[in-house]
């Protein structure tokens, strides 16, 4: 099995700030990547897949990139909507996700 | 608009079953694989089982051989039968769409159903 581990498990920053959450594999999983976003109460939303791809319709503010077995989501500039939970998920060999980051307000 | 609706979650005593489905709008289901994917309260997201549109299914180990994934096409729907449930299976249980192309993220969730397991 494919374990995907998230740093940090808690971030804290501010509004404005721009921040980097990395997700590693245990094996690569080529670009088979995606990023969601969850805030408290709600279902997760799709915001990257196949690591680089920004979804329709999702802020230019988000990107993310790398391949293999190690991947980053940055924000580029914190906004109050982004406070919320992130988790990477790998779709290369059936579905893992990591444990998530938790993204509070400083 | 995709909508993804769960139902059927509720409490449960250990050993006992529950039927989940999923009520699919919006797009044509028979053409989508789908997934559920579970939460438990406070935790992270752990991948259930899936069913592709040709009806092939898999399943996460901790769930293989006690659950089954089924659809019916004609009602667009999604079903999860939990068969000697365990309190390790409480949990939000989502419905998930995979997108279409020869990328297999999620792109639609449903807001989820319930399951409760206790004595």
């Amino acid at each position: 099995d494919i374990q995907m581990t998230q740093s940090p498990s808690t971030l804290s920053a501010s509004v404005g700030d721009r921040v980097t959450i990395t997700c590693r594999a245990s094996q690569s999983v080529s670009s088979w990547l995606a990023w969601y976003q969850q805030k408290p109460g709600k279902a997760p939303e799709l915001l990257i897949y196949d690591a680089s791809s920004l979804r329709s319709g999702v802020p230019s503010r988000f990107s993310g990139s790398g391949s293999g077995t190690e991947f980053t989501l940055t924000i580029s500039s914190l906004q109050p909507d982004d406070f919320a939970t992130y988790y990477c998920q790998q779709y290369n060999s059936y579905y893992t996700f990591g444990q998530g980051t938790k993204l509070e307000i400083k | 608009e995709v909508q993804l609706v769960e139902s059927g979650g509720g409490l449960v005593q250990p050993g006992g079953s529950l039927r989940l489905s999923c009520a699919a709008s919006g797009f044509t289901f028979s053409n989508y694989d789908m997934h559920w994917v579970r939460q438990a309260t406070g935790k992270g997201l752990e991948w259930v089982s899936a069913i592709a549109a040709a009806g092939d299914t898999y399943y996460a180990d901790s769930v293989r051989g006690r659950f089954t994934i089924s659809r019916e096409n004609a009602e667009n729907s999604l079903y999860l039968q939990m068969n000697s449930l365990r309190a390790g299976d409480t949990a939000l249980y989502y419905c998930v769409r995979e997108n279409s192309s020869s990328s297999e993220h999620f792109d639609y969730w449903g807001q989820g159903t319930l399951v409760t397991v206790s004595s």
